[in-house]
């Protein structure tokens, strides 16, 4: 079975530029989760959906992030404009069902210069 | 309180030795718990699910106690490949909730 998929695996950009990372969440699962890890912070969550329908962007840092997921099988996490701050690693993870463990994708290395 | 702490490391020990993590969770209506991995540089990767009765795999034993509300993840024998950063994951209806990590480091 394939994972979840993300895409890119590395973005380097410069101060000011749009960023957007995409996520291929596995087949049948109906919860989608952005996460960003750095050493500072650890991992923490952006935002999170089901069925599509975002549930709780609590976590997303301000008004220059915004994430979509216009599909069962597709998420975009944009962030305009990026920032030097924003460097990370940025995980999408997805499952299905209350009691089953999330499953991560390899992560996008999000570098802003 | 953190929803869910556990204790950040670093622990040291040499290969053959027992290793035990403990994670304490605050929100009683939890219902899943998991245990996962982390290598340097990588994505988080599930160890195992924990259960109310405990379970085991190979080397790997992890236990639940509600009454206490901790899970607890046990290393025996532990070897050079088991050095990486442990993170507890809490579930309740929707939420899903990650320890800090604990980070591990076996020497030889």
């Amino acid at each position: 079975d394939a994972g979840v998929i993300q895409s890119p695996r590395h973005e380097v950009t410069e101060m000011g530029q749009e960023v957007t990372l995409r996520c291929k969440p596995i087949s049948g699962h109906d919860y989608l989760f952005w996460y960003r890890q750095t050493m500072m912070r650890g991992l923490e969550l952006l935002i999170y959906f089901n069925n599509n329908v975002p549930i709780d962007d609590s976590g997303m840092p301000e008004d220059r992030f915004s994430a979509k997921m216009p599909n069962a099988s597709f998420s975009t996490l944009k962030i305009q404009p990026s920032e030097p701050r924003d460097s990370a690693v940025y995980f999408c993870a997805s499952y299905r069902g209350l009691g089953s463990p999330l499953h991560f994708g390899n992560g996008t290395r999000l570098t802003v210069t | 309180r953190k929803e869910v702490e556990q204790d950040p490391g670093p622990f040291n020990v040499p290969e053959g030795a027992t290793v035990a993590f403990n994670c304490t969770y605050s929100n009683s209506a939890s219902q899943s718990f998991f245990w996962y991995r982390q290598d340097c540089r990588k994505e988080p990767k599930l160890l195992m699910s924990v259960y109310s009765s405990g379970n085991e795999d190979g080397r790997f034993t992890a236990q639940l106690n509600r009454a206490s509300q901790y899970i607890s993840l046990l290393i025996r024998d532990s070897k050079l490949s088991d050095s990486a950063t442990y993170l507890c994951v809490v579930k309740g209806y929707q939420k899903v909730t990650f320890g800090t990590g604990t980070k591990l480091q076996v020497i030889p």
